[in-house]
């Protein structure tokens, strides 16, 4: 079965603060997105890799980096938190057909 | 005009009644679609992906208009538990420029 861990489901972190938010995989698929939902905004792409130490920059790249050392495993980090990256990150992966599949949510908030 | 539209709804719908609702994209070039169904506080799933003309999957059904560039989904007999926000995403070119809706919320009463 299809699986999308995010291993922290509800942060509350500190303005200036540095998070890091976890995704791994187990489909061994190439591509991997980090997206942040906010109400009435839909789903923005922050960065995807479509291969081990390769990123792109999505929509909104600003104030966010990722790291991807390992083919399964897909880091978001936000190295000065601030109140408005209060939000929804919802991290995905997809193989050869397109279909994307996400992880449960990283629900954050900035105080 | 936007990439991919959708009316964002909310649909109120009784139960049991037939819904459809659309999502248009602008790019002519794009050959597959895919309909998501989210939940409140939860992550987007997989609910059916478009091919060619159309699919079907009991009491949904997606059909694609390349005419008029656009896909539908059908929802027959609905229930109560088909409450949530449906999103459609268009790849036009590759994985990575997946274009997505805002989504249409859809609530079925008793």
């Amino acid at each position: 079965d299809v699986k999308v861990t995010q291993s922290s489901r509800y942060l509350v972190k500190r303005t200036g603060e540095k998070v890091f938010l976890e995704c791994v995989q187990d489909m061994d698929h190439e591509n991997m997105f980090w997206y942040r939902q906010d109400p009435g905004l839909g789903l923005r792409l922050i960065y995807f890799s479509y291969d081990v130490k390769m990123k792109e920059k999505g929509d909104i790249p600003e104030g966010y980096s990722v790291s991807r050392e390992k083919k399964e495993r897909f880091s978001l980090i936000l190295e000065s938190a601030s109140t408005n990256q209060t939000s929804m990150y919802l991290c995905a992966s997809s193989g050869a057909r397109n279909t994307i599949y996400f992880g449960e949510g990283s629900w954050l908030t900035v105080v | 005009r936007k990439e991919v539209e959708q009316d964002p709804g909310p649909f109120n719908v009784p139960e049991g009644a037939t819904v459809a609702f659309n999502c248009t994209y602008s790019n002519s070039a794009s050959q597959s679609f895919f309909w998501y169904r989210q939940d409140c506080r939860k992550e987007p799933k997989l609910l059916m992906s478009v091919y060619s003309s159309g699919n079907e999957d009991g009491r949904f059904t997606a059909q694609l208009n390349r005419a008029s560039q656009y896909i539908s989904l059908l929802i027959r007999d609905s229930k109560l538990s088909d409450s949530a926000t449906y999103l459609c995403v268009v790849p036009p070119y590759s994985n990575y420029q997946l274009i997505w809706g805002a989504g249409t919320k859809l609530i079925i009463k008793p």
